[in-house]
Formats: structure tokens, sequence, C-alpha cells
């Protein structure tokens, strides 16, 4: 299985801040990685599918970026409302596969 | 608008089967890929396994081959995962989701504790 790793594993940044999380993938995944963002108790929301495309009704302060093994997830202009855990997850082959999720603190 | 609500949760022993059960509505479910993902507690996301819009391939994680069946009905707009032989480990919520995950439910949670 293709082994995602997400660097940091937690952080604390202020309202306003730029903030980068990398996703590594063990193996070449093209760009077939999704991004989600899960708040306390409640269900994962896609933010960003094929590496980079903005998932409909998405802010547009968040963006993707990368191909191959390395990603990242980028929010520009942090908000208190972004407060939670972001995952990535590659779709490239099976089983599927997710990072083990960077939380976001303020 | 699209919605998918689980619903088949609970407590089960050791060695018990349950059967999960999604229903979609609000999009054309015969044309998606159709996923189940769960979450242990206060664990990250693990994707469990998967189904084609006509049923005729599924994919599953390794710790739940054997164990676990997912399957469909388009004309119930619905979609199971039958799971047997469960083990402490098996303890999460469910989420079914739709394709790679544009769309999920609330969750279904199973406890799995004599």
């Amino acid at each position: 299985a293709i082994r995602m790793t997400q660097s940091p594993s937690s952080f604390s940044a202020s309202t306003g801040d730029r903030v980068t999380i990398t996703c590594r993938a063990s193996q070449g995944i093209s760009t077939y990685l999704a991004w989600y963002q899960q708040k306390p108790g409640k269900a994962p929301q896609l933010l960003i599918y094929a590496a980079s495309t903005l998932q409909s009704g998405v802010p547009s302060r968040f963006s993707g970026s990368g191909s191959g093994t390395d990603f990242t997830l980028t929010i520009t202009y942090l908000q208190s409302e972004d407060v939670a855990t972001y995952y990535c997850q590659q779709y490239y082959s099976y089983p599927r596969t997710f990072g083990h999720g960077t939380k976001v603190e303020i | 608008e699209v919605q998918l609500v689980e619903s088949g949760g609970g407590l089960v022993q050791p060695g018990g089967s349950l059967r999960l059960s999604c229903v979609a509505s609000g999009f054309n479910f015969t044309t998606y890929w159709m996923t189940w993902v769960r979450q242990a507690p206060g664990k990250g996301l693990e994707w469990v396994a998967n189904i084609k819009p006509d049923g005729s391939q599924k994919s599953y994680v390794d710790s739940v081959k054997g164990r676990f069946t997912i399957s469909r009905d388009n004309a119930e707009n619905s979609l199971y995962l039958q799971m047997n032989s469960l083990t402490a480990e098996d303890t999460a919520v469910y989420y079914c989701a739709r394709g790679i995950g544009d769309s999920w439910g609330q969750g279904t949670p199973v406890t799995v504790s004599s």
C-alpha cells in the first residue's frame, strides 16, 4: 500500500497567517491526490482534488499543488473557522490511503 | 441537495456481525462509485472499501478482506456494508461517501465490545 506522510502533525498559527501543510507519497501518484478538512464531531469535507483543483464552494484561500510524490496544501490568510484537522488521500491505487492528519489550531 | 444517511451501527460482541446501510438522495446514485471510510475513536481516517456504479468491481483494505462485503441496490439508492467476524479494532464511526469523497454522510458508530 502507498504510504502517505503528512507534516507537521499539528501546529498553532495566528489568524491572517499563511499556512502550508505537506504530504509525501511513498511512491509516485501523479496528481491523484485529495485534501480534506475535518472539524471536531463532523464528517470530512473535500477541499481539493486532482492535487490542485478547488472543490466547488470551497473558499479560494485554500490551494493545492504538487505532483508525483510531494504535495502541499496552502491556506492563505488563516481564519478562525479553519481550525480543523486536514488529511491528504491518494486515489492512484488500491487500497486508497490517507495521511495521518495535520491538526491546525489558532 | 446531495444527502447520504447511514444507519445500522451499534454495539456488537466480538465475533458478531452488523450490516450498515447508506441511503442516497439528490443525485443520480446509479452513476457514482461509492465508498466506505471509517474513523476509530481519536484516530485518523481509514478507507475501507468502494464499489463501482454497476456493482461489478469492489475493492477493500487488507484488514477487512474476507470479513466485510460492500454492495449496493441501485433501485433503492442504497449502499451497504456487511461486516462479519468483528473485532475491537473495527470499532469506529463508519462514513459512506460519494466517489472520492465530494459528499459524506454523518456517520454511524460501531462499537465492538463484550
